[in-house]
């Protein structure tokens, strides 16, 4: 069972850049979401679906869009990179009410 | 809205030591409570749950039980392990989206 799985694990862009973070889970789970962890910090909600062709926005979306065509997949597009979004990002999902959240491994992003 | 309040950290402590580390809740009816942990260079993952009131979970020698009257969920471990050092949150789940602590880092000096 893989889990949810993130790609890529690093990855560095300059001011401007767009790019696209990609999730996926085998699990079947309806619940999916996106968080970023700065050092030293907590985990703050960027965006959160609550199954295929349903988004919502969480604490900090702001430069980032999500959509969620699939039960599978969702992805996390940063549309014009800034400095202040260097961060770790973290994908997780989640099955039905009493089901834990199931994390990937993170993608460190550095924006310089 | 609901919300979790997280004791802050960080905590040291010395091998064999008792561990707290608070949680405690705003939310209506009853939600259910999770503790996850998260080792360095790692996401979280799951260490405990309880899903109704006076509910004990427990995993790898820790503890917390679901306490509706204080709205609280903390966290002992009996003697802290070395291994044990990592971040830990604290999540209440009632409704979409999920709420979690801000997280309490622990360390465990030898």
């Amino acid at each position: 069972n893989a889990g949810v799985t993130q790609t890529p694990k690093f990855q560095v862009l300059k001011t401007g850049q767009s790019m696209t973070l990609q999730c996926a889970q085998d699990m079947n789970h309806e619940y999916m979401s996106w968080y970023r962890q700065d050092p030293g910090m907590g985990l703050r909600l960027i965006h959160y679906s609550v199954g295929a062709g349903i988004t919502d926005q969480g604490e900090v979306p702001n430069g980032y869009n999500v959509s969620r065509s699939t039960t599978e997949d969702f992805p996390l597009r940063l549309l014009s990179a800034a400095p202040s979004q260097t961060s770790v990002y973290f994908c997780a999902s989640a099955g039905p009410k009493d089901s834990p959240l199931h994390f990937g491994n993170g993608t460190r992003l550095t924006v310089t | 809205g609901d919300s979790v309040t997280q004791m802050e950290g960080p905590v040291t402590l010395s091998e064999e030591a008792f561990l707290t580390i608070n949680c405690t809740y705003t939310a209506t009816g009853y939600p259910s409570l999770f503790w996850y942990v998260q080792y360095p260079g790692e996401g979280l993952q799951l260490l405990l749950k309880a899903t109704k009131a006076d509910d004990k979970g427990s995993n790898k020698g820790f503890e917390a039980t679901y306490r509706k009257e204080t709205t609280s969920f903390h966290l002992e471990k009996g003697s802290v392990q070395v291994s044990d050092s990592a971040v830990y949150f604290c999540e209440i789940r009632r409704n979409t989206p999920l709420v979690f602590g801000k997280g309490t880092r622990l360390s465990v000096i030898a």
